[in-house]
């Protein structure tokens, strides 16, 4: 079975200074992961994925994960928050039985202080 | 083009309306999605439309009616629905389903209010 566990409900940080955003998964098999990001009363847009090739992923807005097989984990980094990076941040996991499902970590909140 | 449009916005509907929630790609995807998203919770699976045919129906009550009249629309029909119905309906299109990965794009979503 698919899940994953994002550490953190809410992270604050200075703008300027850089962001982690925690996410462990657990799979059965070789996982395909994701992070979407959410601004208030929006719909989901993608930031990246990892999909087995690169274990160091690129998104959009100079954000970028890494993946790690021995810890688990596909944390979101980006080297300065910007204001504008303020919105909620899921931690995405896909299901490879054929139904393409996407299992959602709860979420974590990032607070950009100015 | 990566977009998938969601009309109306907002939708304010007592118990014993019925009403519509349509959502639209042009990216000639081939799977269609509707998620029922709660405050402050992530997205939950509804239903998944998989070339224009209902493939996953996750338990969800009568009272929510998905059709995909074609390739291109989704729509939600609503009726006689519950105060805890109210929430943000997302809908989402991905290339196909399948064993391998397709990501999948959102609509900004309707936010519903049932009184």
């Amino acid at each position: 079975a698919q899940s994953v566990t994002q550490l953190d409900s809410h992270v604050s940080v200075s703008e300027g200074t850089p962001v982690l955003l925690r996410c462990n998964y657990s799979s059965s098999y070789s996982p395909s992961l994701f992070w979407y990001v959410q601004h208030p009363n929006k719909g989901l847009q993608l930031l990246l994925k990892y999909t087995s090739a690169a274990t160091l992923v690129k998104g959009i807005n100079g954000f970028e994960a890494e993946f790690k097989k021995s810890e688990t984990s596909f944390h979101l980094t980006k080297p300065s928050a910007h204001m504008s990076d303020a919105a909620e941040y899921f931690c995405v996991v896909s299901d490879l039985t054929g139904a393409n499902n996407l299992f959602f970590g709860t979420g974590t909140r990032l607070t950009v202080i100015p | 083009d990566t977009e998938v449009t969601q009309t109306p916005k907002h939708l304010v509907m007592g118990m014993t309306n019925k009403k519509s929630l349509k959502c639209e790609q042009h990216m000639g995807h081939r799977a269609m999605y509707w998620y029922k998203q709660k405050a402050k919770k992530p997205p939950e699976l509804m239903f998944v439309y998989s070339y224009e045919k209902l493939s996953i129906n996750e338990s969800v009550p009568s009272r929510f009616s998905p059709e995909c009249p074609n390739s291109s629309l989704l729509n939600l029909h609503l009726h006689a629905l519950q105060p805890e119905d109210s929430a943000l309906y997302l809908c989402a299109s991905s290339q196909r389903t399948g064993t391998e990965t397709y990501e999948q794009y959102f609509g900004p979503g309707t936010r519903l209010t049932v009184t």
